[in-house]
């Protein structure tokens, strides 16, 4: 079964620093670009950022570029999230996905069960 | 990068039709064949509905079905059924090389 297992998140103060994974199971990660996507209290969808299935390319939006990192360990199965000089309205839901076959941002067909990332005094 | 443009909600009667837009630009939406819709359940992972504008992933039902006509993209929900009432959201590539969701759509089946 193709499945998507986050860990991760929690409550973080403004300006500190978090670190979320995401393991992959169920089919050749390194044959496919994966994504972030988050959704804020009350709020839509929202991209946050893209990565090849070798590393080698990493996408971000403007929200977030200069802050946050997307990496992944093809030897562990793992995307990972770094996210640094967290601000309150990061304060959201985050969710990791697979990317279809053949391009590195389009549509995602299987998903993380989502992660609380609560950036709080 | 704007957010894609959708109606805050939509309705209709369980069995009949209802279509749901997404208004963008050339730069997204009308520029490439890169148009999907997911479903989202609050508190459920989000659900790939559509993807290259009109294309259903195996296990959709046909009841689901996409289009586009220059800078806006459409789904059409025929057959309305009350686990159709969810969240939907557009998405499209983007000129920036970046990747754009729309506001969303609450679908309310009456």
């Amino acid at each position: 079964e193709v499945q998507l297992l986050q860990s991760g998140g929690g409550l973080v103060q403004p300006g500190g620093s978090l670190r979320l994974s995401c393991a992959a199971s169920g089919f050749t990660f390194i044959s496919y670009a994966m994504s972030w996507v988050r959704q804020a209290p009350g709020k839509g969808l929202e991209w946050v950022s893209g990565i090849s299935g070798n590393g080698g390319s990493t996408y971000y939006a403007d929200s977030v570029k200069g802050r946050f990192t997307i990496s992944r360990d093809n030897s562990k199965n793992t995307l990972f999230l770094h996210m640094n000089s967290l601000r309150a309205e990061d304060t959201a839901i985050y969710y990791c996905a697979k990317i279809i076959f053949g391009v590195v941002l389009g549509s995602m067909d299987v998903w993380g069960q989502g992660t609380t990332v609560t950036v709080s005094s | 990068q704007s957010a894609l443009t959708q109606p805050a909600s939509v309705s209709g009667s369980p069995g009949q039709s209802i279509t749901i837009s997404c208004a963008g630009t050339s730069s997204d939406v009308g520029g490439y064949n890169y148009v999907s819709w997911y479903q989202h359940h609050p508190g459920k992972a989000p659900k790939l509905m559509i993807y290259d504008v009109s294309k259903r992933p195996s296990g959709v039902s046909n009841r689901f079905s996409g289009s586009k006509s220059g800078n806006t993209a459409s789904l059409t929900i025929s057959g309305l059924q009350a686990e159709d009432e969810a969240d939907y959201y557009c998405s499209s590539f983007t000129s920036s090389t970046t990747y754009v969701f729309g506001t969303g759509t609450k679908v309310t089946v009456l």
